[in-house]
């Protein structure tokens, strides 16, 4: 079956700008989280998803970053005023239901100008 | 405190040879996981093995497999007879109670293992 997409693959933007970025979890996967990867990091921990309502938005680093999961399948993470300390991979996973393991997406590489 | 640490931030090892990558973590959870996951340089995040707190034999999965020290918080990922497609970055998590039903992961900052023909 198919795996987690996420789109686009490459984002470049420049400051101060808006971006969305899509994940389309595996199918029947209840949980889904978004992590944001630094050059030469682990992932970091974004926020969490239990169907549609958010589990956990903890990680969120501040209140230009929101994400969505409407029908409890594909979520949307928007960033509002871009900055360019926010470029990174931003890497979305989805699992059955914790405790899983989760499965990864590809990744969005977002690049601020 | 750093929740998991991995401390070796590159490895070196010869095609066909076992090798060991270092993770140890800090959680007062009596209940959790630790999981190992490779990115090779396409990015992609690849689940490798788990093992849960309460497992009580080491979790192996071909040719990989965890050394569990719960005493030392310590779980290892052995690669066994390594293969020029080992070489890929190797991150080690674990995975906290957050609230009932709720759980966060954490990843630690990677070990890059190159293997040599």
């Amino acid at each position: 079956g198919a795996g987690v997409s996420q789109t686009p693959s490459n984002k470049v933007t420049e400051k101060g700008k808006y971006v969305e970025l899509r994940c389309d979890p595996i199918s029947g996967h209840t949980a889904l989280y978004w992590y944001r990867q630094s050059l030469g990091q682990g992932p970091e921990f974004l926020i969490y998803f239990q169907g549609t309502g958010a589990a956990d938005d903890s990680g969120l680093p501040n209140d230009r970053f929101f994400a969505v999961r409407p029908e409890g399948s594909v979520s949307t993470l928007k960033i509002q005023r871009t900055e360019r300390g926010d470029s990174a991979v931003y890497l979305c996973a989805s699992s059955l239901s914790p405790p899983a393991e989760q499965f990864f997406g590809p990744g969005t590489r977002l690049t601020v100008l | 405190a750093q929740k998991i640490t991995q401390t070796q931030p590159g490895m070196f090892v010869q095609e066909k040879e076992a090798v060991t990558l270092d993770c140890t973590y800090d959680t007062s959870d009596p209940s959790y996981g630790l999981f190992w996951y490779k990115q090779p340089s396409s990015g992609e995040m690849i689940f490798l093995i788990y093992q849960g707190s309460y497992d009580q034999q080491n979790a192996t999965e071909g040719r990989y497999s965890l050394n569990f020290q719960k005493a030392r918080k310590s779980a290892n990922l052995v690669i066994s007879a390594s293969q020029l497609g080992d070489s890929a970055m190797y991150f080690c998590a674990m995975r906290e109670v957050v609230t009932s039903g709720t759980y966060k992961y954490i990843f630690g900052t990677g070990t890059r293992l190159k293997v040599l023909a």
